[in-house]
Formats: C-alpha cells, sequence, structure tokens
C-alpha cells in the first residue's frame, strides 16, 4: 500500500517568510497528525485532525502556525512568518481513528537561515 | 503529564553483544508503550508495542509498571540494528504518541 506522502521534502526560507507543507495521509486513515522534530529532539505533535475536525491543537503555535485538513483528506501546515527555530523536519503521520499504529512520512525539512 | 524519558543519547556496541535501550515514562493512568526505529535515510517506523508481547527482528520490550520502564533488548546485536531508537507512550484514549528524544545505537563491527 502507499505510505503517507509529504512534499517539499526540503526548503531553505530567510526568516519572515512563508512556507507551507503538503500531506497526503494512506487512504483510509482517517486520523492525520502534524509532529515538529527539532534535531537532537524526538517529534513533538503539533496537531491532531480527526477527519476535518481539529482534536488537539494544544502545543501548536498559533500566532504563525496554521493547518487544515478542508476535505478530511490531504492536510496543509503553514508557517508564517517563520523563525529561525523552527527549523525543523516536519513529519505528518496518519492512522485509522482506533488504530495503535501510526504511520509516518518521510518528512519535510526545513531550514531557516 | 505524559513524559517519556531516554537517558542515553547514544550507545555503542560490539556486533554480538547484548543491547538494552532504556526508557523510563511518566503517566498516570495505564499507557501504551511502543518503540519506533529510524534507519538512515528511512521514515519512522514501529517496531514493536508493549501490547502484542512479540519479537520483532529478535528485539523485545516488557513493560514494568512498578518501575515505569519500557527498555528495549536484544541478545545480540547486528550491525543492520544501527539506527535512532524512540520510545513512545501514549494515554487513554484516541490521544497522539509522545516521544522520547531517541537513542541513537551504533553497533560496531
Amino acid at each position: 500500500e502507499a505510505g503517507v506522502a509529504q512534499s517539499p521534502r526540503y526548503k531553505i526560507i530567510e526568516k519572515r517568510q512563508s512556507v507551507a507543507f503538503w500531506c497526503n495521509p494512506i487512504s483510509g486513515h482517517a486520523t492525520l497528525y502534524w509532529y515538529q522534530q527539532i534535531l537532537g529532539q524526538g517529534p513533538k505533535l503539533l496537531i491532531q485532525f480527526q477527519n476535518n475536525g481539529v482534536v488537539d491543537d494544544s502545543q501548536l503555535p498559533k500566532d504563525r502556525f496554521s493547518a487544515e485538513r478542508l476535505k478530511g483528506v490531504d492536510s496543509t501546515l503553514k508557517i508564517q512568518p517563520a523563525k529561525l527555530e523552527d527549523s525543523a523536519v516536519y513529519l505528518c503521520a496518519s492512522s485509522f481513528p482506533s488504530g495503535n499504529t501510526i504511520y509516518f512520512g518521510e518528512g519535510s525539512w526545513l531550514t531557516v537561515v | 503529564a505524559q513524559r517519556v524519558t531516554q537517558p542515553e543519547k547514544l550507545l555503542s556496541v560490539f556486533k554480538g553483544a547484548p543491547v538494552e535501550l532504556k526508557c523510563n515514562y511518566s503517566y498516570s493512568g495505564s499507557p501504551e508503550l511502543f518503540w519506533y526505529v529510524q534507519y538512515s535515510r528511512q521514515r519512522l517506523q514501529l517496531l514493536l508495542r508493549h501490547i502484542s508481547r512479540e519479537s520483532i527482528k529478535g528485539f523485545t520490550a516488557d513493560l514494568n509498571k512498578g518501575e515505569t520502564s519500557f527498555h528495549l533488548k536484544k541478545p545480540f546485536a547486528q550491525e543492520e540494528d544501527s539506527a535512532m531508537y524512540y520510545c513512545a507512550l501514549r494515554g487513554s484514549g484516541n490521544t497522539p504518541l509522545v516521544f522520547g528524544k531517541g537513542t541513537r545505537l551504533s553497533v560496531i563491527a
């Protein structure tokens, strides 16, 4: 089966610019996650969707980060304006609602200079 | 609050030696514990979970509620085990995974 797809794989932007990442989950997976992984740390949840509704966005810096999943399938994560500390890998993951297994994409590597 | 602690950033062992990657957690209820692995240039993937009580690629992990630990073990390390290993916890309900900082395992030939 096809895995979680993410794009772009790599992005370099200047601080104060904006960037958007796209994710296509595994077909049939209602739950979608965005994680941020800073170098040397484990993944940290930014936002969790169930279909097109937000389940948990308590750790999303809402002054600059936004995410949507309008039709309950693909999702977009946006950062505007970017800061140097946003340099990280942004991981998208998906699962069935009650699934124990969460499947990860390859990640989108962001460097803010 | 949910927290996962992996005390070792790097663990180096010789091929054929036993491996133990430590994981301790903090959670007031009954958690689900997982080990995820990331091989070089590959995506993060599930290695095993405590509910299944399975052995994957020779690795096992036992949930010790008294010590709040979920250490990953393998009796004989192989070079292909070299990777980043992350311990993760999920609380009750459809809550997201909370990850530790990870341990890099390096198996030396």
